[in-house]
């Protein structure tokens, strides 16, 4: 059964600092790795995603990579700021289409 | 920018009764899927539906839900007799051939009583 597994759960940092959010996956027949962020009650916005071919992609403070050999993707925050509080969801696309998601990382970065 | 939309944003019905969730994706996009998240739980896979049939589904994904493409814009999840575990929240998603990034809707929030 294919999983998807992000640590840590739940962060909590100071406004400015750099943060790393972890996800790792089994089976390295993967297609492509989606991050997401999702705020309380609310759909699932794609912030990043990285085809098995890359090994990083990056979209203004966000940098996203993947290991594919190691079953790794890490979502990179530089500079956080209050806003970017919310969960953050890492999504494996195996060549079908299927997302199968991580239970995510709910982030608060305090003022 | 275009967005996948649904409606309506919060469904209560009871035990049995028949839902229909609705989802209009972005225009050029060929690929529709549903996911569901039942409250604390990751989003989990349902169905996906390509060229107006499915062309992957998963265990949880039985005969009381169907999905369907009526018209050239609107694309639906009909969930026959509705149980008490249905409640959850219910994403549709939407991606165009040749392009990975699957886009989300902001989900409908069923809950079944």
């Amino acid at each position: 059964k294919q999983e998807v597994t992000q640590i840590p759960a739940a962060l909590s940092v100071p406004e400015g600092e750099n943060l790393v959010l972890n996800c790792s996956f089994t089976d390295s027949a993967i297609y492509n790795l989606q991050w997401f962020r999702q705020d309380p009650g609310k759909g699932l916005t794609s912030l990043l995603l990285i085809q098995s071919s890359q090994r990083e992609q990056t979209s203004g403070r966000l940098n996203a990579s993947l290991d594919k050999s190691s079953g790794r993707s890490t979502l990179y925050i530089a500079a956080s700021q209050p806003g970017d509080s919310a969960t953050y969801l890492c999504a494996k696309n195996g060549n079908t289409g299927k997302l199968i998601f991580g239970q995510g990382t709910t982030l608060q970065v305090k003022p | 920018e275009p967005e996948v939309t649904q409606t309506p944003s919060h469904q209560v019905t009871q035990m049995g009764q028949e839902v229909i969730l609705r989802c209009v994706p972005i225009s050029n996009h060929l690929y529709f899927y549903w996911y569901r998240q039942i409250l604390g739980q990751k989003v989990e896979f349902l169905v996906s539906f390509y060229n107006n049939e499915i062309s992957e589904k998963s265990e949880i994904f039985d005969d009381q839900f169907s999905v369907e493409r009526p018209d050239g814009s609107n694309f639906t999840l009909k969930i026959r007799s509705t149980k008490l575990e249905d409640s959850a929240m219910y994403f549709c998603a939407s991606n165009r051939e040749g392009a990975y990034e699957q886009y989300f809707g902001p989900g409908t929030r069923l809950t079944v009583t």
